[in-house]
């Protein structure tokens, strides 16, 4: 699975939108992206993944650049609860199993 | 239902014990996972069982032996851990089989993790 980039860490203001920049630049065709979250002491939590349309759900919305090498997931009103180690994950469709995390981005959100 | 539980929560050994790690979920999945987790560090998949047949090691020390007795419960037995073993131990489940493009049918559901500590 082709490995990604996110920075370390960032800061959100309550209530604004936080956007998540993810490069996977080795990325191949068969390969979705996938986001997930760790709130400080839980297990990781799925948001969203994407081929290469853009997606939207309850939780975020992710949008995939034209030649899939990079994608950012936004948090469009962004709490103190979304707080949260934030993970992007390239996975291919033949490989169901494996979750390869990487470092992820440190989401702090402030009042 | 869409809890994945693990009990114990917290978990003291030492290095000359004996003890189990214990994972459910009534969601029908029939895919269960060890992942370990140190502090400050990503998960890192340690097992995976699918019709609950070991089908991933990914070459963990024969100290953890997973079992999975049914479809609902995932066990991960641990005997002469070292120290350096203590970490999270998170359990996660999901469906099987591709899905459509955007389904998130096989998305992985993770439980809160048992902490343990080898002393």
């Amino acid at each position: 699975d082709a490995k990604t980039t996110q920075p370390t860490s960032m800061d959100c203001a309550e209530g604004r939108a936080a956007n998540l920049p993810c490069n996977h630049s080795t990325i191949s065709g068969n390969e979705y992206v996938y986001w997930y979250r760790q709130i400080h002491s839980q297990g990781p939590q799925y948001i969203i993944h994407g081929l290469k349309n853009n997606e939207t759900n309850e939780m975020a919305s992710l949008i995939i650049t034209e030649d899939r090498k990079s994608s950012t997931l936004i948090l469009p009103h962004a709490t103190l609860r979304d707080t949260a180690v934030y993970y992007c994950i390239v996975r291919s469709r033949s490989n169901d199993y494996k979750l390869s995390f990487g470092a992820g981005t440190t989401v702090t959100v402030r009042a | 239902d869409t809890e994945v539980t693990q009990t114990p929560k917290h978990l003291v050994m030492g290095m000359t014990n004996k003890k189990s790690l214990k994972c459910e979920q009534h969601m029908g999945h029939r895919a269960m996972y060890w992942y370990k987790q140190k502090a400050k560090k990503p998960p890192e998949l340690m097992f995976v069982y699918s019709y609950e047949k070991l089908s991933i090691n990914e070459s963990v020390p024969s100290r953890f032996s997973p079992e999975c007795p049914n479809s609902s419960l995932l066990n991960l037995h641990l005997h002469a851990l070292q120290p350096e073993d203590s970490a999270l131990y998170l359990c996660a489940s999901s469906h099987l089989g591709l899905a459509g493009a955007t389904s998130s049918y096989n998305e992985q559901f993770f439980g809160p993790g048992t902490r343990l500590t080898v002393l």
